[in-house]
């Protein structure tokens, strides 16, 4: 079973620029996750996908972030402008849906914001 | 909120000796879950248990958890370099959300 693919792998841009960062998760998992995992902390939710729909976005910085997942499989998530504090890695995760509570997370994109 | 801590923050040992990793938590939960992330595999699930549950075992891993004090431990017998890890505990709630402490950073030492 493939895993959770993400790109890029790695990202550099000035600050005020923009980026995108694309996720395509497990085949067939309904529940997709965006992460924020800042040097030295665990991974903080950005957001939760349940197929298309947002089930929560709570804590996505809705002023510079924005995601989609518009036919319900892969997903992007934008920074637009991007600041020195969304240096971080970002990782996307899926989960089956139903009762399953496990997750399985891709190898991430880290982004360096100079 | 959900949010674990997890204690030590740091953690080194010898190959061969078991390590214990503990999480905190505040609210009810109805399953916690353990992940580890290293540099070579990402951030991969270990073990889940539920909140019905009081120990659970899956290979070198030990999980214990204690409702009535909110509270659960990791023990990984016998480690093994390849276990050095950042190890993170992850309270879960009925909404299927994870919120994820700062992790124990475990160093095994040959």
């Amino acid at each position: 079973e493939a895993g959770v693919a993400q790109s890029p792998r790695y990202k550099i841009i000035e600050k005020r620029q923009s980026v995108a960062f694309w996720c395509n998760p497990i085949s067939g998992h309904a529940t997709l996750y965006w992460y924020q995992q800042i040097l030295g902390q665990g991974p903080k939710l950005l957001i939760q996908f349940q197929n298309n729909g947002v089930v929560d976005d709570s804590q996505l910085p809705k002023d510079r972030f924005s995601a989609e997942r518009l036919k319900g499989v892969d997903s992007t998530l934008k920074i637009q402008p991007a600041k020195l504090e969304d240096s971080a890695v970002y990782l996307c995760a899926s989960r089956s849906g139903g009762r399953a509570l496990e997750q399985f997370f891709g190898p991430g994109t880290r982004l360096t914001v100079l | 909120s959900q949010q674990g801590e997890e204690d030590p923050q740091a953690l080194s040992i010898q190959e061969g000796e078991n390590a214990t990793m503990n999480c905190s938590y505040k609210t009810s939960i109805n399953n916690l879950q353990w992940y580890r992330q290293n540099s070579g595999r990402g951030l991969v699930h270990l073990i889940l248990i539920r909140s019905n549950e009081r120990e659970k075992h899956s290979g070198r891993l030990r999980v214990t958890l204690d409702t009535s004090k909110k509270s659960s431990s990791l023990l990984i017998t016998a480690s093994r370099a390849a276990d050095t890890a950042s190890y993170f505990c992850a309270p879960g709630g009925s909404n299927y959300k994870l919120t994820f402490g700062k992790g124990t950073l475990l160093t095994v030492n040959p």
